[in-house]
Formats: structure tokens, C-alpha cells, sequence
């Protein structure tokens, strides 16, 4: 299987901040790599696909970027709708995985 | 719209089939190009993806499941359901049931989980 792996697994900002998140994958994936957020009870929703492609929808302060091994999720400016988890996935091959997950609270 | 909504018993006993239902609205199952996922998510975990059935009725598993995943559907309903057999305690869950679209850039095809029901938790014990 893929193994995709998060960092950090939490982190602390506030309302405007800058956050970037990280997954890499083991081995690699070229572009197939997919972001989404979870807020507690809820399903989670997907930001980005292939990477680097805004879902419909989604506001504009989101940006994915990586390609292989190493990926990024960046909020350019971090808004009180955004604290919640983020994932990672590879839809490269099946078995699709996921990473662990990064928990973004409120400083 | 697509809607999808999980159905199905709470609470399974150690070493029953844990079986669950899917009943899409707003597409059909048979619609190309689709694929309808389970994908659960443990107690504090991770999201682990269970499997797939197509729109046109092939099936991935997640080969960490073994033998004990099936899934099927019935297009008549406009369903797809999972079966999880020999469950224990580490199979509590929440189950989700979920579309996969695909997104073609530059003639690639990228696959995501585009619509999610809303979950369903199923306890084993």
C-alpha cells in the first residue's frame, strides 16, 4: 500500500495566518493526490483534487502544490470556518489511503 | 443534487456480519464513470477506504480487509451495500458511503470523493 504521511499532526494559528500543511507519500503518486476537511460529526469535504485543481466552491485561500512525493496545503489566511482536519489522499492506485490526518486549532 | 444516506443496524455482535445500505438520490448508480465507495473511520483514526462497486458492477476491496468485504448493488433501488463478516471490537466505526468522480485535466483522469453520506456509527459488541 502507499503510505501517506502527514505533518505536523496539529498546530495552533489564528484568525489571518498563513498554514501550511504537508503530506508525503511513500512511493510516489505523480498528481494524484486529493485535500479535504473535516469538521467534527461531519463527512469530510474535498478541497483539492490532483493536487493542485480548486474543487468548485471552494474559496480561493486554499492552494495545493506537490508532485511525486512531496505535497502542500496552503490557507493563505486562515478564517474561523477553517479550523477543523485536513487529510491527504492518493488516489494514485488502489488501495486509496489516506494520511492521519492535521488538526488545525485556534491559538 | 446527489444525495447519498447509510442505513443499517447501530449495533453488531462480535463475530456477525455487519451489513449497511447506501440509497443514492439525485444520479444513478449505472451512471458512468462513477464509483461507489465505503469508507469508514475508527475512533480517532484515520479514514480507511473499505472498497468500491463501478457504475458498471466491477468491485476493488482493500486487500487489508482480507475476504470479509463485499459489496454490492441493486440498480433496481438505486442502492449499493456493504458486508463486513467475522467483525470484532476493532471494527467500530463510523461508515461512510461516498462517490468517487472522476476530474480529467490535460487528458489525465483525477479521482476524489466528491459527494459523502453523512455517516452512520456502528458499534460491535
Amino acid at each position: 500500500d502507499i503510505q501517506m504521511t502527514q505533518s505536523p499532526s496539529s498546530l495552533s494559528a489564528s484568525v489571518g495566518d498563513r498554514v501550511t500543511i504537508t503530506c508525503r507519500a511513500s512511493p510516489g503518486i505523480s498528481s494524484y493526490l486529493n485535500w479535504y476537511q473535516q469538521k467534527p460529526g461531519k463527512a469530510p469535504k474535498v478541497l483539492i483534487y490532483g493536487s493542485s485543481s480548486l474543487q468548485s466552491g471552494v474559496p480561493s485561500r486554499f492552494s495545493g502544490s506537490g508532485s511525486g512525493t512531496d505535497f502542500t496545503l496552503t490557507i493563505s489566511s486562515l478564517q474561523p470556518e477553517d479550523f477543523a482536519t485536513y487529510y491527504c489522499q492518493q488516489s494514485y492506485i488502489t488501495p486509496w489511503t489516506f494520511g492521519q490526518g492535521t488538526k488545525v486549532e485556534l491559538k | 443534487q446527489v444525495q447519498l444516506q447509510e442505513s443499517g443496524p447501530g449495533l453488531v455482535k462480535p463475530s456477525q456480519t455487519l451489513s449497511l445500505t447506501c440509497s443514492v438520490s439525485g444520479d444513478s448508480i449505472s451512471s458512468s464513470g462513477f464509483y461507489w465507495n465505503w469508507i469508514r473511520q475508527r475512533p480517532g483514526n484515520a479514514l480507511e477506504w473499505l472498497g468500491y462497486i463501478s457504475y458498471s458492477g466491477s468491485t476493488d476491496y482493500n486487500p487489508s480487509l482480507k475476504s470479509r468485504v463485499t459489496i454490492s448493488a441493486d440498480t433496481s433501488e438505486n442502492q449499493f451495500s456493504l458486508k463486513l463478516s467475522s467483525v470484532t471490537a476493532a471494527d467500530t466505526a463510523v461508515f461512510y458511503c461516498a462517490r468517487v468522480s472522476y476530474y480529467e485535466i490535460y487528458s489525465i483522469y483525477y479521482y476524489a470523493v466528491d459527494v459523502w453520506g453523512q455517516g452512520t456509527t456502528v458499534t460491535v459488541s
